[in-house]
């Protein structure tokens, strides 16, 4: 158990759809990073927030968004859903925001558009 | 842009022997750090092991151990005396602190372990 939680494990929905998913870090990491792994585009990252605040920004559409609140939990959003997004979304935590910091993933939401 | 190859889709080892899973990157950084993950069918990602790339020692993390080759750009995984529960997909990743700190993963490798 890495000390990442993630909520819910398993979503279904419809195109067009919006639908929130969300992340507990381990406690007293700062920084949370959201990735995608799909199968025609492996593991992308997409965001990463530090302290409530954006810091780096990957591959993630427009459609997509995220936050992180005051308790650190962060949430990504996803709107406008396609098939194409169906995937499992990963969440990781680590202490800060340095290249050195080992990322500790949580288990996954996997996410299915029908 | 720094990408990650994996070539090998799957390999198989025998339970109790080594098996060696390749990855070679391409930077042109000088300060980045190399990782590699392990996805169970559960699908939770566990970091295996990670190499430092201004450290000339390869790291050591009991079974598993890397062959960090920075002029070759190679960061190779062995596993040894391998066990049922090493069955996995196996990621290379890089990261740097030169490009958003974001992870760049390979495509990975499906290890199966033959009892």
């Amino acid at each position: 158990d890495s000390g990442v939680t993630q909520t819910p494990k398993h979503l279904i929905t419809a195109t067009g759809q919006r639908v929130t998913l969300r992340c507990s870090p381990r406690s007293g990491d700062l920084s949370v990073y959201w990735y995608q792994q799909s199968l025609d585009q492996g593991l992308q990252f997409l965001i990463q927030y530090y302290n409530g605040e954006e810091r780096a920004k990957g591959n993630i559409l427009e459609r997509f968004s995220a936050q992180q609140f005051p308790d650190l939990h962060s949430e990504l959003n996803l709107s406008s859903l396609e098939l194409g997004d169906s995937a499992l979304y990963f969440c990781a935590s680590s202490p800060g925001t340095s290249a050195t910091d080992t990322q500790y993933f949580g288990p996954g939401t996997r996410l299915t558009v029908l | 842009a720094q990408t990650v190859t994996q070539s090998q889709p799957e390999m198989s080892v025998q339970e109790a022997e080594t098996v060696t899973l390749s990855c070679t990157y391409d930077t042109s950084e000088s300060d980045y750090y190399l990782f590699w993950y392990k996805q169970p069918p559960s699908r939770q990602m566990i970091l295996v092991i990670r190499q430092e790339a201004y450290k000339q020692q390869n790291a050591t993390e009991n079974r598993f151990s890397v062959n960090f080759q920075k002029a070759a750009k190679s960061f190779s995984l062995k596993i040894s005396d391998s066990q049922l529960g090493d069955a996995a997909m196996y990621f290379c990743a890089y990261r740097t602190p030169y490009n958003n700190n974001d992870m760049r993963f390979g495509a990975g490798t499906r290890l199966t372990v033959k009892p």
